[in-house]
């Protein structure tokens, strides 16, 4: 069935450095990708999304390709700010019936100042 | 911006008792959700509603789950008879449509504490 893949957490990283949060993604058809970012005590924010291969999702600095060849949605950032420490969470929409996403694990970033 | 609101924020309930999450999702969205996770594991879907009845649901959304839209404004959540594993965050969503272009918007999820 459909699925994804996230890298195990934690992922701890200095203030500036460069992020990859690795996804991967199983489904049939052609699903749309997201990325979610949960900060403490808050709920699930779209932090960018894509809807078609080779479509790049931006935002706040993060971005992601949706590459159909590698069935990936690798979240990266050029320089980390202590404040991007939260959760992300890659999930993909499946278009069978209702439109429901399918979520990976999340994976936990700490940034240190 | 507009939110989905959900209530209460942590909900503590004895084993075996019903338990209703409350949820006001964006007032123009028609299409509504929710999902659970439960500690350290997936965000996972439970059901879908629209136009007044269940599109979709998982094999986790059994006979003691229960959804309704009472009024125009409030999407709930009951559970008949609270398990142990039924303890999780659980997340409610919404969305204007259903394209690949309408996102789901969440709240900030029910923790649901059964003892």
């Amino acid at each position: 069935g459909d699925s994804v893949t996230q890298m195990e957490g934690p992922v701890t990283l200095s203030e500036e450095a460069f992020l990859t949060i690795n996804c991967t993604y199983t489904a049939t058809g052609y699903p749309s990708l997201f990325w979610y970012v949960q900060y403490p005590g808050e709920g699930l924010q779209l932090l960018l999304k894509a809807t078609k291969a080779d479509d790049k999702g931006s935002n706040k600095g993060f971005e992601a390709t949706y590459r159909k060849e590698t069935t990936s949605f690798h979240l990266e950032k050029g320089s980390v700010q202590v404040s991007d420490s939260a959760v992300y969470f890659c999930a993909l929409c499946v278009t069978s019936g209702t439109y429901k996403y399918i979520f990976g694990t999340g994976t936990r970033l700490k940034v240190l100042a | 911006e507009p939110e989905v609101t959900q209530t209460p924020s942590h909900q503590v309930t004895q084993m075996g008792q019903e338990v209703i999450l409350r949820c006001v999702p964006i007032s123009n969205h028609l299409y509504f959700y929710w999902y659970r996770q439960i500690l350290g594991q997936k965000v996972e879907f439970l059901v879908s509603f629209y136009n007044n009845e269940i599109s979709e649901k998982s094999e986790i959304f059994d006979d003691q789950f229960s959804v309704e839209r009472p009024d125009g404004s409030n999407f709930t959540l009951k559970i008949r008879s609270t398990k142990l594993e039924d303890s999780a965050m659980y997340f409610c969503a919404s969305s204007l449509g259903q394209g690949l272009n309408q996102p789901q918007h969440f709240g900030d999820g029910t923790r649901l504490s059964i003892l």
